[in-house]
Order: structure tokens, then C-alpha cells, then sequence
């Protein structure tokens, strides 16, 4: 089972920031958390991951609770080309068996 | 640089029929990962490949199996097919995941009739 919790879907305006919350009540002290999003027909694509501390990078940001039980994926300002689904991972220290959940569908509105 | 490419683009196969699916990770890369997506639904994980050896495999019965050559290019095959088979083929590449994430590639959509 996936070791994440995300909303199943979300909506946005265009050019408005955007929060996709997750949960990862479970996680161990060596997991790091990942997120990936996959556009319709394409596979998924690196976002961004991070360990402890919040992360920055061209395509987004990720905030990363104090007790690493939740983070933030930010977009900073949504545009149309952001709409798809976004999954948040969990990359344990040791193994590479990932378990993707259902992720959640963004909707951005004109 | 190239990214991770996978063939064919699209195969359709009749139930009973076996499948070879390919996977050319990024150059450099040595680990490759391969996952299944039924329509609708999140990645399930298949196989993880790694300087040639099979390092991990999902809840996969042992019909899908696969191999990585000594270019760290995979395959995955599928015997017996089933209906249910149907799916899109994810592979992806990693020079280490925890640091730098995974590639994926496009996929392959396998029909089975």
C-alpha cells in the first residue's frame, strides 16, 4: 500500500499558487519524500524531493513539516501546462521499491 | 541528452500470446525500473534492474519477468497473457534515486484481445 496520503483532486486558478498537501504519518527517518507529476499519455516526471529541509528549484518548491509527517508541493504560479496528476513519494533509504498512490488531479481554470 | 525511451510505442497482443517490452535508460544510468499502469489507476511497481541483477520485484505473478543487459538496456516480458495485462509499461532510470530521482520514460500501451 502507499505509504501517502493526497487529496484525490484539486483546483486552481491560472497564474494563482497552488498547495498540494500530503501525508505521510508513517514515515522513517531516512525516507525521502519525492513528487512527480504525469501529464495526460506521458509518464511521470521529476518534480522535485527533498529530506528535511524545505527544497527550491525551477519548477516548484517543497515545504516539509517540522515533524516530516506532511509536506507542501508549491506551485508558485499556476499556469494550464500545470494541469495533471501529482504524486508524492516516499524514496526509503535502503530500498527501491516505490509505491506510487493515486495521486492528485489538478485542474487549473482559465 | 536522450532520455529514457521505450518500444514499441503501442502493442497489441491476443490473450495466451507473449510480450517483449524494451527500455533504453539515459546513458550513464544504471539502475532501471519497471511499472505498470491500468487505466485510471497509479503505478504499480514491476521490477527494479541494477548493474545486471534483478533487485527487487513487485506483487507480480512470475509470468512477468525481465532481464538487463550489460548496456543496462531491459526488457520485460509478459507470457500467457491475460486480458487484464492490459496496461501501460512505464520504465524509468536512475543514477541513484534517493539523490537524483527518477527518468521515466513515454511507456509502451499493451492491448490485449
Amino acid at each position: 500500500d502507499a505509504k501517502t496520503t493526497q487529496p484525490n483532486s484539486m483546483e486552481s486558478n491560472e497564474e494563482e499558487p497552488v498547495h498540494l498537501p500530503c501525508n505521510h504519518s508513517t514515515i522513517s527517518g531516512t525516507d525521502y519524500i519525492h513528487w512527480y507529476r504525469q501529464l495526460p499519455s506521458q509518464g511521470p516526471e521529476y518534480v522535485i524531493h527533498g529530506l528535511t529541509s524545505n527544497v527550491n528549484n525551477r519548477m516548484a518548491s517543497l515545504a516539509i513539516a517540522e515533524d516530516r509527517k506532511s509536506s507542501t508541493l508549491i506551485l508558485h504560479r499556476a499556469t494550464l501546462r500545470d494541469a495533471a496528476v501529482y504524486y508524492c513519494i516516499l524514496r526509503p533509504h535502503r530500498d527501491d521499491k516505490i509505491i506510487f498512490g493515486k495521486g492528485t488531479r489538478l485542474h487549473i481554470l482559465p | 541528452e536522450a532520455g529514457v525511451t521505450q518500444s514499441p510505442t503501442h502493442l497489441i497482443k491476443t490473450r495466451g500470446q507473449q510480450a517483449t517490452l524494451r527500455c533504453s535508460p539515459i546513458s550513464g544510468h544504471t539502475s532501471v525500473y519497471w511499472y505498470q499502469q491500468a487505466l485510471g489507476l497509479g503505478l504499480q511497481f514491476l521490477l527494479w534492474y541494477d548493474e545486471g541483477e534483478e533487485r527487487n520485484r513487485g506483487n507480480f505473478p512470475p509470468r512477468f519477468s525481465g532481464r538487463q543487459f550489460p548496456n543496462y538496456s531491459s526488457e520485460l516480458n509478459v507470457n500467457a497473457l491475460e486480458l487484464e495485462d492490459s496496461a501501460l509499461y512505464l520504465c524509468a532510470s536512475s543514477l541513484d534515486s534517493r539523490v537524483y530521482g527518477y527518468t521515466f520514460g513515454s511507456g509502451t500501451r499493451l492491448t490485449v484481445v
